[in-house]
This record gives structure tokens, C-alpha cells and sequence, in this order.
């Protein structure tokens, strides 16, 4: 099936620094999503992009649709003790095929 | 605030025994997926289904797993006759259409003995 490679695995940084983390797909993506997960708890929608080389914002978070349609990163600025949890990038790979297709996830882990 | 909610939260069955794993959508949404979860993984797609209609089921095993979306009342994902593979986090989500994001509930955590 479709894989999307999700990078890092894993980050541990102390609290105020600069995060970022992207995902690649071998193939074209026409939505890409972004989603928190806290433990024993559902994904949290962050952001949702929809266009090639969208830019969007939510807080702290911003998100980009790179230009290739397949691949998208997210930023967090200035992380904080909440921001800590699992992210997960999400995408739709074929024209009204609405199946999620998920990454491995990121875990950051935040040193206060 | 009426999220997706799913019951139960924790599902304990035998090896044989059946699983019934409930999801209402948010308000308006119409779509429901299902998806499952093992641990440390992302989510796996399942099933897609809208009211009466299942629309891709693409990511359901073969048997023993079943899915509905009746006119009234939740959709049920069912798995017959459980085995010990079947242990996992199993999530709903809905969206207003096909074209909207998806929003998930909390789980099931599913735990065959």
C-alpha cells in the first residue's frame, strides 16, 4: 500500500526551541493533514492543507503543502510543556479515494 | 461540544468471543471511518461508510470483520470470533463530506485474552 516516511522518529528538546518535522510519499498527495496525539487519546486535527504550496498557520504551528504534492512539513515555534505528545502527518493520495493514509508518527519529548 | 464518541473505551474478550465496537458522529457528519491502531504505528484505514452504505472497504480483513452505518443509531464495527492479532486501538472518524477533514473520537481499546 501507499507509505508516507515521516521524519524524525523521535525528538527531545528543551522547552522554547524551534520544531520541525516533515513527511515524503512516492506519490502525489491532493490533501495533507496534520494531527496531535496525546496518550490513550484520539488524533487532535492541527492543521489541514489542500492546495501545492499552501502555507498555513494555527498559533504556534504552521504547516506547508510542498510544491511536488508530495511531501509537507510542520513547525512549532517556541514549544512548550503541552506541546509534548505524538504527531502524526495524514494525507488523501488519490482524487476522491477519502481514506486517510497515515505516518509513522513523531514523538517529542520536551525538557523543561 | 459533541465530538465522535465511541464506546466502550476499553473492550476485554476471549479468543472466539465477538467484539462490538460502537461510534456516533460528530453532529452533521455523515461520513464515518474506521480505523485501527497497533502500538508505536500510525493508524491503518479500514472502512468507509456513509448512512446504509458501505463505500470502501479496502482496509477490512477478509472475515471475520464486519461494518454498518444504519439509517438510525451508531455505526458498529464488528469482529467475530476475536484472536489474539485482533489487540489493538481501533478509532472513528467522521466528516461533514468526503472532502472535509476527518475528526476522531477517543478509541476503543480492544484486549483479547
Amino acid at each position: 500500500g501507499q507509505q508516507l516516511n515521516q521524519s524524525p522518529q523521535s525528538m527531545f528538546i528543551q522547552e522554547g526551541e524551534d520544531v520541525s518535522m516533515n513527511c515524503t510519499s512516492s506519490s502525489i498527495f491532493n490533501t495533507w493533514l496534520w494531527y496531535k496525539q496525546d496518550p490513550g487519546e484520539g488524533p487532535v486535527l492541527l492543521i489541514a492543507l489542500y492546495k501545492a504550496g499552501e502555507l498555513t498557520s494555527n498559533g504556534r504551528l504552521t504547516a506547508q503543502f510542498g510544491i511536488t504534492r508530495k511531501d509537507s512539513f510542520l513547525n512549532i515555534s517556541a514549544s512548550i510543556p503541552s506541546d509534548v505528545g505524538i504527531y502524526f502527518c495524514a494525507g488523501r493520495f488519490i482524487q476522491g479515494a477519502q481514506k486517510l493514509v497515515f505516518g509513522q508518527g513523531t514523538r517529542l519529548t520536551i525538557n523543561p | 461540544n459533541a465530538g465522535v464518541m465511541q464506546n466502550p473505551r476499553h473492550l476485554v474478550r476471549r479468543r472466539g468471543q465477538e467484539a462490538r465496537l460502537r461510534c456516533s458522529p460528530m453532529k452533521g457528519h455523515s461520513h464515518v471511518y474506521w480505523y485501527r491502531q497497533l502500538p508505536e504505528e500510525g493508524l491503518k484505514f479500514m472502512v468507509y461508510l456513509q448512512k446504509e452504505n458501505i463505500i470502501d472497504e479496502s482496509g477490512m480483513p477478509k472475515e471475520r470483520f464486519s461494518a454498518e452505518f444504519p439509517k438510525e443509531g451508531p455505526s458498529i464495527l464488528r469482529i467475530q470470533q476475536v484472536v489474539r492479532g485482533d489487540s489493538a486501538a481501533y478509532f472513528c472518524a467522521s466528516s461533514r463530506d468526503g472532502d472535509q477533514p476527518q475528526h476522531f473520537g477517543d478509541g476503543t481499546r480492544l484486549s483479547i485474552l
